[in-house]
């Protein structure tokens, strides 16, 4: 039972231009919402967070936009750099519950 | 502030052979997570410890044990190792259990051969 889905394995993006991953999710206990960057043989590292009592979540060129009565949330990267190129995971937890991930979109940003 | 240790980084392993992996959280952080990532698949979440205590357990047989010490540091251990088994182990740690986020170590790279 995938709680949470990345639908787009994949995504390529030139440089400077907006890079947008989607995600949705089906439980409607979560109430916590992060997106993690991770690089081959590394572990994740978070990049933003949004709680349910919010819509919108900005850091520098990332953004968060959290829907939800469609149960989705998306981040916004613009503009998108090179060093951008990673797999990104969004993730969702609900209270005192485990942090449940995504299988992850391959974004590659492209000079 | 140092970040999340996992050690070792990579270990190699016979089929039935048992392995402990270990995990240092960030200084103040009482919560330790455990994530295995295959090929192909996300994070697969395996226990969850704050304050000594196991609060969430994720789908895996048996073979997969967790426990957390008094200074908040963790270890996993893994019995009679399957091929299978083979996979980027993950740490995270965080303050506490809710709505705050996880920072993770790099891993470790277990080779089952």
């Amino acid at each position: 039972d995938q709680q949470v889905k990345q639908n787009s394995p994949s995504l390529s993006v030139q440089e400077g231009r907006i890079s947008i991953l989607n995600c949705d999710y089906t439980n409607s206990m979560f109430d916590y919402f992060l997106w993690y960057k991770k690089y081959p043989a590394e572990g994740p590292t978070f990049l933003i967070s949004i709680s349910s009592i919010k819509d919108k979540n900005e850091d520098g060129r990332f953004t968060v936009f959290l829907n939800k009565s469609a149960k989705h949330l998306s981040l916004h990267i613009v503009p998108s750099q090179p060093g951008d190129s990673a797999v990104y995971f969004c993730a969702a937890k609900g209270g005192f519950q485990k942090l449940v991930f995504g299988t992850g979109t391959r974004l590659l940003v492209s000079p | 502030k140092a970040g999340v240790t996992q050690t070792p980084r990579y270990l190699i392993k016979t089929r039935g052979q048992q392995v402990t992996l270990s995990c240092s959280p960030i200084s103040g952080h009482r919560s330790v997570s455990w994530y295995q990532q295959t090929p192909g698949q996300g994070l697969q979440f395996l226990f969850e410890y704050f304050s000594e205590t196991q609060r969430n357990k994720g789908n895996f047989p048996g073979r997969f044990s967790g426990r957390q010490f008094s200074n908040s540091r963790s270890e996993m251990n893994v019995s009679t190792l399957e091929l299978g088994d083979s996979a980027l182990y993950l740490c995270a740690s965080s303050f506490r259990t809710e709505n705050t986020e996880a920072f993770f170590g790099q891993g470790t790279r277990l080779t089952v051969v």
